[in-house]
């Protein structure tokens, strides 16, 4: 069973500044089926990036992913990168591959 | 405008039942796949259950295995998801989900509570 491992647990920002988040999975793990996720407070998870780095529909370009490694199939670690956060970026975010999910990166205000 | 609409929380006793439903507008229903996916405050999101476009193919979570039953009707653009013998740690918003991998669009999910 493959677990994910979100890292930091919350990450303290201020808005206009980059956040990195990383997701770890315990084995090597297809590349087309990691995603990342945001999620508000009383809301429904929101595609933000599937495929490792793929973009959906509607999601800024300042959202990026990215997994490192030279297998361009298969990774270990993958992240999640905002470059310049803006007020609406504070949430909680989710990796996930296949149907795994991992426990989440919140992303505060500082 | 895709649209997933949940429905039939609420509060049941442990050992009880409920069944979710989930309404689908906005996109050929008979296409796409469906999934039940819950979330817990100390488990966060948790996937469910599957079932194919056909409804042919299904999929559980070992978790819910042999307690949760899901099932669609195209006719009513509805998938289902029927609790069975629930338990305190069942409490959670369950959402549905469109799609196989990833998880495009999602409803706005219903409480279940278990307790006694």
């Amino acid at each position: 069973e493959i677990v994910l491992t979100q890292s930091p647990g919350t990450l303290s920002l201020s808005p206009g500044e980059r956040a990195t988040l990383s997701c770890r999975a315990s084995q090597s793990v297809s590349r087309t089926y990691l995603a990342w996720y945001q999620q508000k407070p009383g809301q429904a998870p929101r595609l933000l990036i599937y495929g490792t780095s793929s973009r959906a529909t509607g999601i800024p370009d300042r959202f990026s992913g990215s997994g490192s490694g030279t297998d361009l199939t298969l990774g270990t670690d993958f992240t999640l990168t905002i470059s310049r956060l803006e007020p609406e970026d504070f949430a909680v975010y989710y990796c996930q591959h296949s149907r795994t999910f991992g426990p989440g990166t919140r992303l505060d205000i500082k | 405008e895709v649209q997933l609409v949940e429905s039939g929380g609420g509060l049941v006793q442990p050992g009880g039942s409920l069944r979710l439903s989930c309404v689908a507008s906005g996109f050929t229903f008979s296409s796409y796949s469906m999934n039940w996916v819950r979330q817990t405050p100390g488990k966060g999101l948790e996937w469910l259950s599957y079932i194919s476009s056909s409804g042919s193919t299904i999929y559980y979570a070992d978790s819910v295995k042999g307690r949760f039953t899901i099932s669609r009707d195209s006719a009513r653009n509805s998938v289902y998801l029927q609790l069975n013998s629930l338990r305190a740690d069942d409490t959670a918003v369950y959402f549905c989900a469109r799609d196989s991998f990833p998880l495009q669009y999602w409803g706005q999910g219903t409480l279940v509570t278990v307790s006694s």
